[in-house]
């Protein structure tokens, strides 16, 4: 059973390009999250995803970012406009389970680095 | 607000020189506490969850503990394969959608 695999690893973007970032869950896994980790920073959460619906958005920025997990393929994570400030690694996780239940684990990507020239 | 916060920031130990690791949380009700493993370039590896005061797990060297303010990773006799960013985090009762996590303890065991 493969894990969470994120894709590309790293990411170079000029400012004002547009950065897309993919997170295929394990298998079975239907709950996506998306969180930003800044150097030396804990991950920030930023989105939670079901298939084909946004839970909560509460922690993303209200402009340039965006979230979707389609029906079929990966769940993206969409910055349009970067700016250096949006420099970080960004992680997804999964989870079979709704967070109102027990024993719901979140289970990692290796993330994807961004850098903004 | 709801925060975490982990100390020391940086522990340098010996092999074999037991320690532990502190996470103290502010949540507006406790649902669960999770302790994760992040080794450089990677992502965090979930090593327990903790849901209720006193209790306790354990895995091979670590063990960890919840009190209603804080939770502790004590490391026994640590390896230097056991060297990582130790991250915590936090799930509210009533804002079940979020994980809080604090800023980690970089742990380096020296051989």
């Amino acid at each position: 059973n493969a894990g969470v695999m994120q894709n590309p690893r790293h990411l170079v973007r000029r400012r004002g390009q547009e950065a897309r970032l993919r997170c295929s869950p394990m298998k079975g896994h239907s709950h996506v999250y998306w969180y930003r980790q800044l150097p030396e920073e804990g991950l920030k959460f930023m989105v939670y995803l079901q298939k084909e619906n946004i839970i909560d958005e509460s922690g993303m920025p209200k402009e340039r970012f965006s979230a979707e997990f389609p029906k079929e393929g990966p769940s993206i994570l969409r910055i349009q406009q970067v700016v250096r400030g949006d420099s970080a690694a960004y992680f997804c996780a999964s989870s079979p389970l709704t967070p109102t239940e027990m024993k719901n684990i979140q289970y990692f990507g290796a993330g994807t680095r961004l850098s903004v020239l | 607000e709801d925060q975490v916060t982990q100390s020391p920031e940086a522990l340098r130990l010996q092999e074999g020189e037991s320690s532990s690791l502190n996470c103290s949380y502010t949540v507006s009700g406790l649902r669960g506490l999770f302790w994760y493993r992040q080794d450089p370039g990677k992502g965090p590896e979930f090593l327990f969850t903790l849901y209720s005061a006193g209790e306790e797990k354990e895995k091979e060297r670590l063990k960890a503990t919840l009190t209603k303010k804080e939770s502790f990773l004590h490391i026994t006799a640590p390896k230097p394969e056991d060297s990582a960013t130790y991250l915590c985090a936090v799930q509210a009762r009533y804002n079940f959608n979020k994980f809080y996590f604090g800023s980690g303890t970089k742990l380096n065991v020296k051989p």
